[in-house]
């Protein structure tokens, strides 16, 4: 089984603090994904990522940056935590297509919530 | 740009019954994925099924099945008998069968809460 785990469930961070969200996937995945995910708004793409070192923007970047120096590893970062950052992070790992017969699916982490105050 | 719509932002069904999520989706594209994702309370998203854009029979899971209408731009999930293991919140979601770049990502729906009595 694909397995994706996340650093911390939960994280309460002070309005300017820098944070780290860390994401691991065992499973060799070439593709990792930063969500945020808001009641009433589903999942926005924040950062994606389809190779060591190589990041793109999603739909809703600012404030945020992204570092994926090994495969298995993908961090998001908030540089300076603002309250309106305050929402449940989910990353998400996917092999490249035509590796498997799925690839296309994206397997899910359990989350961090996080609390800026 | 593809959009996807969930336009029930709650649901509600008596164990052992059937209900239908429903889900549409805007695209100019031929070729693509639908997915129906399960998010339950303790928040891991699990991928519940996936239809093929390119095959015409719906796809099915034991309880869970599909009714894709390509024409229509519609993709409902249908759970049969619902246990109480069901109740969650549901996403649909969209993907391009292009490979390149951000056209390979993930578009969701809004989501539906779905309740489940006993």
């Amino acid at each position: 089984d694909v397995k994706v785990t996340q650093s911390s469930r939960y994280l309460v961070k002070r309005t300017g603090e820098k944070v780290f969200l860390e994401c691991v996937q065992d499973m060799d995945h070439e593709n990792m994904f930063w969500y945020r995910q808001d009641p009433g708004l589903g999942l926005r793409l924040i950062y994606f990522s389809y190779d060591v070192k190589m990041k793109e923007k999603g739909d809703i970047p600012e404030g945020y940056s992204v570092s994926r120096e090994k495969k298995e590893r993908f961090s998001l970062i908030l540089e300076s935590a603002s309250t309106n950052q305050t929402s449940m992070y989910l990353c998400a790992s996917s092999p490249t297509i035509g590796r498997e017969p799925s690839a296309e699916t994206q397997y899910f982490g359990p989350g961090t919530r996080l609390l800026v105050l | 740009a593809q959009t996807v719509t969930q336009s029930q932002p709650e649901m509600s069904v008596q164990e052992a019954e059937t209900v239908t999520l429903s889900c549409t989706y805007d695209t100019s594209e031929s070729d693509y994925y639908l997915f129906w994702y399960k998010q339950p309370p303790s928040r891991q998203m699990i991928l519940v099924i996936r239809q093929e854009a390119y095959k015409q029979q719906n796809a099915t899971e034991n309880r869970f099945s599909v009714n894709f209408q390509k024409a229509a731009k519609s993709f409902s999930l249908k759970i049969s008998d619902s246990q109480l293991g069901d109740a969650a919140m549901y996403f649909c979601a969209y993907r391009s069968a292009n490979y390149g770049g951000s056209q390979g990502n993930l578009i969701f729906g809004k989501g539906t809460k779905l309740s489940v009595k006993p």
